[in-house]
């Protein structure tokens, strides 16, 4: 079945760095989605990303999906304490499926 | 238009028991999905119900069950729980029909069993 994998599981970013978290999936999707929980919340939908090689930005994300469709990544610039919290990549293949995500601490 | 809203928001079983956890998507939502989450293990994907059938089902044993009734609210249940069935339980609505579009996560029923 379906298996869609996220790294880095953790990252430790200093203020105003940049990071990238990947996501990749055994299989091509229709689309793939990303989700943001904060810590001692709910999954909150971020994009979705439907195109080969699509590419959308939402201030200081930007998201990109494959070529193939099998693989995605979010950049985040100048990180904030705000970014704090756990991104997910969701493929879409009949089901959604979630990648254990990444959980992002931020040194102020 | 109110969010998705899961009941109870926290439940403490023993082990043995079964348990049902409620969730009623937005209005005009179709589509219920459940999802466990454990610490590292991300959203493991339990199953989907849409217009009152199983859409699409996870991998996971018998002792899980579901069902989504006329006006779309769904109900999970867990039979002879284990102590490792402890986790958020998340259910996400969405309106289910042609691409899928974002889903909608309720705050999720934390279940601790004993």
């Amino acid at each position: 079945g379906q298996q869609v994998m996220q790294i880095p599981q953790y990252q430790h970013v200093q203020e105003g760095e940049d990071f990238t978290t990947y996501c990749n999936s055994s299989t091509t999707l229709s689309n793939i989605q990303w989700y943001k929980q904060r810590p001692g919340g709910h999954p909150v939908f971020l994009i979705q990303l439907v195109k080969s090689g699509e590419v959308k930005k939402q201030k200081r994300l930007t998201f990109q999906f494959g070529e193939a469709k099998k693989n995605s990544s979010l950049h985040i610039t100048a990180t904030q304490t705000t970014d704090v919290g756990t991104y997910f990549c969701a493929g879409d293949d009949y089901k959604l499926s979630f990648g254990a995500g990444t959980t992002v601490t931020v040194r102020a | 238009k109110a969010g998705v809203t899961q009941t109870p928001r926290y439940l403490i079983k023993t082990r043995g028991q079964q348990v049902t956890l409620s969730c009623s998507p937005i209005s005009g939502h179709r589509s219920v999905s459940w999802y466990q989450q454990t610490p590292g293990q991300g959203l493991q994907f339990l199953f989907e119900y849409f217009s009152e059938t199983q859409r699409n089902k996870g991998n996971f044993p018998g002792r899980f069950s579901g069902r989504q009734f006329s006006n779309s609210r769904s109900e999970m249940n867990v039979s002879t729980l284990e102590l490792g069935d402890s986790a958020l339980y998340l259910c996400a609505s969405s309106s289910g029909e042609g691409m899928r579009t974002e889903a909608f996560f309720g705050q999720g029923t934390r279940l601790t069993v004993v």
